[in-house]
């Protein structure tokens, strides 16, 4: 299996921040990762497909790239109700296999 | 939009197993994957398989190979989870989820709890 790791495992910021979380595969995935975003009780939403691409609705300040083994993902003005964890996810081209990374826990400062 | 909705809570003994329904509407079931992925309590997401209905063949991540069984009946555009030889570590939310690559859509969850 693919393993994904995440950096920071957690991080505390201004409202106004830039934020940043990096995602690195164990081997070559192409583009082929998303972002999600969890808040507590709730089930996670999808807010990166692709690597790069914003899901429908989604606000812009969010975004991601990277491809290969190495992902960022950035919020360029973090909000209050940013507050949450992120996810990255692998998957395989055919809807095979998939893995997430353990997670980015973001607070306010 | 594709809805998915899910059974309910189930308690369980140790070294039984649990069956999770997830049922989809508004959208063609076959056309898309559907995939099991459980949150244990304070911890993060841990995908455990996958099936694409048109296909039938599912595929289960190492950890659960020969635990898990994912199946799907396109009559009823039912998805379903059964994890056997349940432990305490497996109490958890379990969470149906569809779309190819992405997730794009999450049923509410399950939460199975296994307790003597």
């Amino acid at each position: 299996d693919i393993q994904m790791t995440q950096s920071p495992s957690s991080l505390s910021a201004s409202v106004g921040d830039r934020v940043t979380i990096t995602c690195q595969a164990s081997q070559d995935i192409s583009n082929y990762l998303n972002w999600y975003q969890q808040k507590p009780g709730k089930a996670p939403k999808l807010l990166i497909y692709d690597a790069s691409n914003l899901e429908t609705g989604v606000p812009s300040r969010f975004s991601g790239s990277g491809s290969g083994t190495d992902f960022t993902f950035t919020i360029s003005s973090l909000q209050p109700e940013d507050i949450a964890t992120y996810y990255c996810q692998q998957y395989d081209n055919l809807p095979g296999f998939s893995t997430f990374g353990p997670g980015t826990k973001v607070d306010i400062k | 939009q594709v809805q998915l909705v899910q059974s309910g809570a189930e308690v369980k003994k140790p070294g039984s197993s649990v069956k999770v329904s997830c049922k989809a509407s508004g959208g063609t079931f076959s056309s898309y994957a559907i995939s099991w992925v459980r949150q244990a309590p304070g911890q993060g997401l841990e995908w455990m398989g996958g099936i694409i209905p048109i296909f039938g063949t599912a595929n289960y991540a190492q950890k659960f190979q020969g635990r898990v069984t994912i199946t799907t009946d396109e009559s009823t555009s039912t998805a379903y989870m059964e994890l056997s030889s349940l432990r305490s570590e497996d109490t958890a939310v379990y969470y149906c989820v569809g779309g190819v690559g992405a997730f794009d859509y999450w049923g509410q969850g399950t939460l199975v709890t296994v307790s003597s």
